[in-house]
């Protein structure tokens, strides 16, 4: 069966340090997605990759994929009180584009 | 920014009643989706529906669950026959077309089945 890991499971970070979010597929995926989830409240696009080796930027959060389209990385620098929440990378995969499966997700906290 | 929207944000129904879950997504979107992620748990795929029809449909998606796009607006999720592990938070989401075309959520409903 596919299959998606996220580490770690959570996180606490101190403001402005950085930290990074992994997500492992079983199989090469189509696109990774990340998405960021409040407590309550519905999943926020963050960024969207497809290409081995892409690299994308939005303000202080990078992601990238890697070269074999198995394992991305969300890096968050300098990180604040408003990245608290959820992390989730969602999959597609070749056969199953019609759908995304989401990892487990990462809690972040991040403490004054 | 257009925005896909849920209602009910709250339902709570007995065990063995018929639910409608109620998604209004993004006007030009053409895919449609719902998920649902138990109290604790992942953020699970149920269905996707495209042209009228479903798309595909996971494990979960058993005949307790139906889908329906009554007009040109609403995207509704039918449980027919609640049972309390059905309690959860459900998200509707769409779609445009093509893979660079993200997923856009709505904020969910959450149903507790007593």
């Amino acid at each position: 069966s596919q299959e998606l890991e996220q580490s770690p499971q959570s996180l606490i970070v101190q403001e402005g340090k950085n930290l990074t979010i992994n997500c492992t597929s079983s199989k090469t995926l189509y696109g990774l997605y990340w998405y960021k989830q409040k407590y309550g409240e519905g999943l926020i696009f963050l960024m969207m990759l497809q290409k081995g080796g892409e690299e994308k930027s939005h303000e202080k959060i990078t992601a990238k994929l890697d070269e074999k389209k198995q394992q991305s990385s969300l890096h968050i620098t300098a990180s604040q009180p408003s990245h608290a929440g959820i992390y989730l990378c969602g999959a597609a995969w070749p056969g199953t584009a019609s759908k995304l499966t989401f990892g487990t997700g990462t809690r972040l906290q991040v403490t004054l | 920014e257009p925005e896909v929207t849920q209602t009910p944000s709250h339902q709570v129904t007995q065990m063995g009643q018929e639910v409608i879950l109620r998604c209004v997504p993004i006007s030009n979107h053409l895919y449609f989706y719902w998920y649902r992620q138990i109290l604790g748990q992942k953020v699970e795929f149920l269905v996707s529906f495209y042209n009228n029809e479903i798309s595909e449909k996971s494990e979960i998606f058993d005949d307790q669950f139906s889908v329906e796009r009554p007009d040109g607006s609403n995207f509704t999720l039918k449980i027919r026959s609640t049972k309390l592990e059905d309690s959860a938070m459900y998200f509707c989401a769409s779609s445009g077309q093509g893979i660079d075309s993200p997923l856009h959520f709505g904020n969910g409903t959450r149903l507790t089945v007593t």
